[in-house]
């Protein structure tokens, strides 16, 4: 089955920086990866996602990146703000034959520091 | 429209009772999710639904777990004989078919004293 290793678990960055979280996934039919963005007590929501024919996906501050040939997929955050702090999960899924449940990543903790 | 909701929001039960857990998906979503998230652990996949067929139970963690779905919209995740390791929050997902994007429900917290 697919295996998603996030990283890193814990990110602190000042308030106007970047902040990237990178994943890579195991599974090379996997072909829609997004990312949720969880704050504490609340349920996880689709802040981006991209698909396996594209590259790159941008959505004003966030943006995505995706290399199929090293599974690698990475979330961008430009000019962080104190709203951004929360724990984002990373997700990858096959969704042709045989498609299955989403297989999340651990988890970072982005803290944003004012 | 009405997000995904799932009831009850809390559940605190004895060890070795059942429980059952409810998902109303977003209106027209075919595809819904069960997936559990322990404390700061993330989320692992229990099973899928595409109308009301579960074509892949191997997620389920043990036997006292099942699911159903009937009319194609509400879901019931049922675990029987709770044991303290179930603890945990259970959410629901769902989307317009199975290649769609996600939107979970709030979750349902279940403790097991």
């Amino acid at each position: 089955g697919e295996n998603v290793e996030q990283h890193p678990s814990t990110l602190s960055v000042q308030e106007g920086d970047s902040a990237v979280i990178k994943c890579t996934y195991s599974d090379s039919a996997s072909n829609y990866f997004p990312w949720y963005k969880q704050e504490l007590g609340k349920r996880p929501q689709l802040i981006i996602d991209i698909r396996s024919n594209v590259g790159e996906k941008k959505d004003q501050r966030i943006a995505v990146t995706l290399n199929k040939t090293a599974k690698h997929f990475s979330l961008h955050i430009t000019e962080t703000q104190p709203e951004d702090s929360a724990v984002y999960f990373c997700a990858a899924r096959a969704t042709g034959g045989g498609a299955d449940g989403l297989t999340f990543g651990k988890g970072t903790h982005l803290i944003i520091q004012p | 429209g009405a997000g995904v909701s799932q009831s009850p929001s809390n559940k605190v039960t004895e060890k070795g009772k059942d429980v059952e857990l409810r998902c109303d998906p977003i209106s027209g979503h075919t595809a819904l999710y069960w997936y559990r998230q322990s404390l700061g652990q993330g989320l692992e996949f229990l099973i899928y639904f595409q109308g009301n067929s579960a074509p892949d139970k191997s997620g389920l963690p043990s036997d006292r777990f099942s699911a159903e779905r009937t009319g194609g919209s509400v879901s019931t995740l049922t675990i029987q004989r709770t044991q303290q390791e179930d603890s945990a929050v259970y959410l629901c997902a769902s989307s317009l078919n199975l290649a769609g994007e996600q939107y979970f429900g709030p979750g349902t917290r279940l403790t097991v004293t």
